[in-house]
This record gives structure tokens, C-alpha cells and sequence, in this order.
């Protein structure tokens, strides 16, 4: 078991559609993370959070747009996704900003996203 | 961050010590070596960190040699449940960020 929950567990969308993934720890974590992994492949980091404020984009497209609307919650909201944007999309929390400190992320179990 | 080399695989008996090895020749002073792993259709799961004194947990022993060039990820008595991608890490310091490399496939036979 995790102790950051990610909804949902798995998601099919269309290409025009909108959604959003959620991402919740209740560790008092300040940091936190969206990665993308396509399989068999390792995780890529997409966005890193810093006490609620954006501090890396890893360029990632526009029809990806992240949320932190406080320090326990993560969202990613989707819009016209590509069908090469299938992949599970990882949430992760670190108590501080890495740059900050050696302590470790802790991750999720992901959420599965198919693109028809 | 200091590109670290794997196997690609590695079996291992039920019972047994796995010694999962990483090479990290170009390492720096301040980058520490984390260990992750990634059971199948699970996010990955934090294991160990360490920067130059061996290190152990109740999942696992880390051992850096003393010129930091290579590690050692020690599981004492594999379990069928420790098959997964394992994932050697070192993270500059003051970088925000993990960077995955491919990671060993490790699979515990019984």
C-alpha cells in the first residue's frame, strides 16, 4: 500500500475529451511530482511542484495542465490528448524539494491512461 | 546527473541473497544513490539512499565501495514478491529531480 493515492486507477478518454487525474498525500509532504512512464520504459518526469508553486516543467505540451491547489493535492487536467499520450501517469511526494534535500519521493500507483 | 549502468536482468532462488550491482564510475562527491523498484503494474517503491557509508533498512542493505564508483543492493532472503525492475539512481546535489534509467530486471525463481 501507498500512501499517495492516485485516482482514477485506470481512464479511457476520447481525443476531444477533458478530464482530470487526481493525486492526494497526507503525509505533509511540500513537494510533489508528475511523471509519465509508456511501457517498458522507466518514468519521466513531467512537472515538479514546490510549496504549491510550479518550479519545473519539463516541456511538456500544453494539453497538459497541472494543478496544486494546496499542499495535500495534485491534480493533472487533460485536453485533446494524442493516442501517443497513453501511458500511466505517476504522482509522487517528496517532504521538501529535492533540490533541498536527499530525502526521497514516495509514489503512487499510478493512473493507466488509454487515448482512443 | 551521473548516468549509472545495469543489467538488463537477473534471476535469483527463493531463499537466497540477491546482490543487484550499479555502476556509477562517474559519480561525484555529493550525489547520493537511491534505489527504487517497480513491481509489475505498481508505482515505483522507494528501497534505500546512501552517499558513501553503507546503509540498511528493513528492505535492504546498500553497500557504496569507498571510491563510490559502483553499489550493491542487497535482499538478504528473496521472496517471490521481490521480482520487479529494480532502479539504480544518483541525484546531483540540489537537483529536483530522480532520472530512471532502464533499471535490472530481477526475477526470483522458486
Amino acid at each position: 500500500d501507498t500512501e499517495v493515492t492516485q485516482t482514477p486507477k485506470h481512464l479511457v478518454m476520447g481525443m476531444t475529451n477533458k478530464k482530470s487525474l487526481k493525486c492526494e498525500q497526507h503525509m505533509g509532504h511540500r513537494a510533489m511530482y508528475w511523471y509519465k512512464q509508456k511501457a517498458k520504459k522507466p518514468p519521466e518526469l513531467m512537472f515538479v511542484y514546490s510549496y504549491e508553486k510550479l518550479s519545473i516543467n519539463e516541456s511538456v505540451p500544453s494539453r497538459f495542465s497541472p494543478e496544486c491547489p494546496n499542499s495535500s493535492l495534485l491534480n493533472l487536467h487533460l485536453h485533446a490528448l494524442q493516442p501517443e499520450d497513453s501511458a500511466l501517469y505517476l504522482c509522487a511526494s517528496s517532504q521538501v524539494d529535492m533540490g533541498f534535500s536527499n530525502q526521497p519521493q514516495h509514489f503512487g500507483d499510478g493512473t493507466r491512461l488509454s487515448i482512443l | 546527473d551521473a548516468k549509472t549502468t545495469q543489467p538488463p536482468s537477473m534471476d535469483c532462488a527463493e531463499g537466497r541473497a540477491a546482490n543487484l550491482p550499479c555502476n556509477h564510475s562517474t559519480i561525484s562527491g555529493n550525489e547520493y544513490v537511491y534505489w527504487y523498484r517497480q513491481i509489475h503494474s505498481q508505482g515505483p517503491q522507494y528501497i534505500i539512499h546512501g552517499l558513501k557509508n553503507n546503509e540498511t533498512n528493513e528492505m535492504a542493505s546498500l553497500i557504496i565501495t569507498e571510491d563510490r564508483k559502483s553499489s550493491t543492493l542487497i535482499l538478504p532472503h528473496a521472496t517471490l514478491r521481490d521480482t520487479a525492475v529494480y532502479y539504480c539512481i544518483v541525484k546531483i546535489q540540489g537537483a529536483q529531480k530522480l532520472v530512471f534509467g532502464q533499471g535490472t530486471r530481477l526475477t526470483i525463481n522458486p
